[in-house]
C-alpha cells in the first residue's frame, strides 16, 4: 500500500517570502500521479498542483512550483512571494495511474498547516 | 457552473443513530467518491462510484454504505453511529475513472456524533 508522509505539521513564512513544504512517498509503482492540495478555513480542498511521475520536468503554476524527486520519493512544494490568502492546510496525495480497483483513490499525508505573517 | 454540492453543512447525531450525507457532482461528471476527514488528518477515502456501480472501497466498516442515483448524486449512509465517526466527510466528482481526471471536491459535511 502506497503511504504520504508531511513532516512538517505546521510552518510559517513572513508575506512575501518563500516557503518550502515537504513531502514523500513510499510506493513500488512506476507511474502514478502526485498532488498538492489547499485546504482553507472554508474547508473546500482546492488541487495546487499535479506532478505526472514519467514527467522529469517539475510542474508550475504562477507562484507554486514543485521539486520532484522520483528516485529519493520526495514531493516538495514551493510557494514564492507568499500571500496573507495562502494560509491554509496543504496536503500532498499520491494517486495510482494503474486502472481499476481502489487504485484511482487519493492517499494523502496528514498535512502541513501554514502561516503567513504580515 | 456549480462546484460539487453536499448536503448538509453541518449534523449532530447521537450515537447508534442512523446518517445519510448527500451529495451532487458537477454537471457531466460521472464519478462520485467519498473521504472521511478526522480532525487534524488527511482524508481517507471510502467509496468510488462510477455509472451507478461501486468502483473502489476504502477500509471501512460494513456500517458504511453508499448509492449513485441516475443523476450521478450519491448519498453516504452510515449506521449504528459511534464517536468515532465525528469527522468532516467529504465529495470529490470528477468526469470518469480514468487516470488523468481530477477530482474535484465539495465543502464538506461536519458531521458530530455525541
Amino acid at each position: 500500500a502506497q503511504t504520504v508522509t508531511q513532516s512538517q505539521p505546521e510552518m510559517s513564512v513572513q508575506e512575501a517570502e518563500t516557503v518550502t513544504l515537504s513531502c514523500t512517498y513510499d510506493t513500488s509503482e512506476s507511474d502514478y500521479y502526485l498532488f498538492w492540495y489547499k485546504q482553507p478555513p472554508s474547508r473546500q480542498m482546492i488541487l495546487v498542483i499535479r506532478q505526472e511521475a514519467y514527467k522529469q520536468q517539475n510542474a508550475t503554476e504562477n507562484r507554486f512550483s514543485v521539486n520532484f524527486q522520483k528516485a529519493a520519493k520526495s514531493f516538495s512544494l514551493k510557494i514564492s512571494d507568499s500571500q496573507l490568502g495562502d494560509a491554509a492546510m496543504y496536503f500532498c496525495a499520491y494517486r495510482s495511474a494503474n486502472s481499476g480497483g481502489s487504485n484511482y483513490k487519493l492517499t494523502f499525508g496528514k498535512g502541513t498547516l501554514l502561516t503567513v505573517n504580515p | 457552473d456549480a462546484g460539487v454540492t453536499q448536503s448538509p453543512t453541518h449534523l449532530i447525531k447521537t450515537r447508534g443513530q442512523h446518517v445519510t450525507l448527500r451529495c451532487s457532482p458537477i454537471s457531466g461528471h460521472k464519478s462520485v467518491s467519498w473521504y472521511q476527514q478526522v480532525l487534524g488528518q488527511g482524508p481517507q477515502f471510502i467509496f468510488q462510484y462510477y455509472e451507478k456501480e461501486e468502483r473502489g472501497r476504502g477500509n471501512f466498516p460494513d456500517r458504511f454504505s453508499a448509492r449513485q442515483f441516475p443523476n450521478y448524486s450519491s448519498e453516504l449512509n452510515v449506521n449504528a453511529l459511534l464517536l468515532g465517526d465525528s469527522a468532516l466527510y467529504l465529495c470529490a466528482s470528477s468526469p470518469r475513472t480514468d487516470r488523468s481526471y481530477e477530482q474535484y471536491f465539495g465543502p464538506g459535511t461536519r458531521l458530530t456524533v455525541t
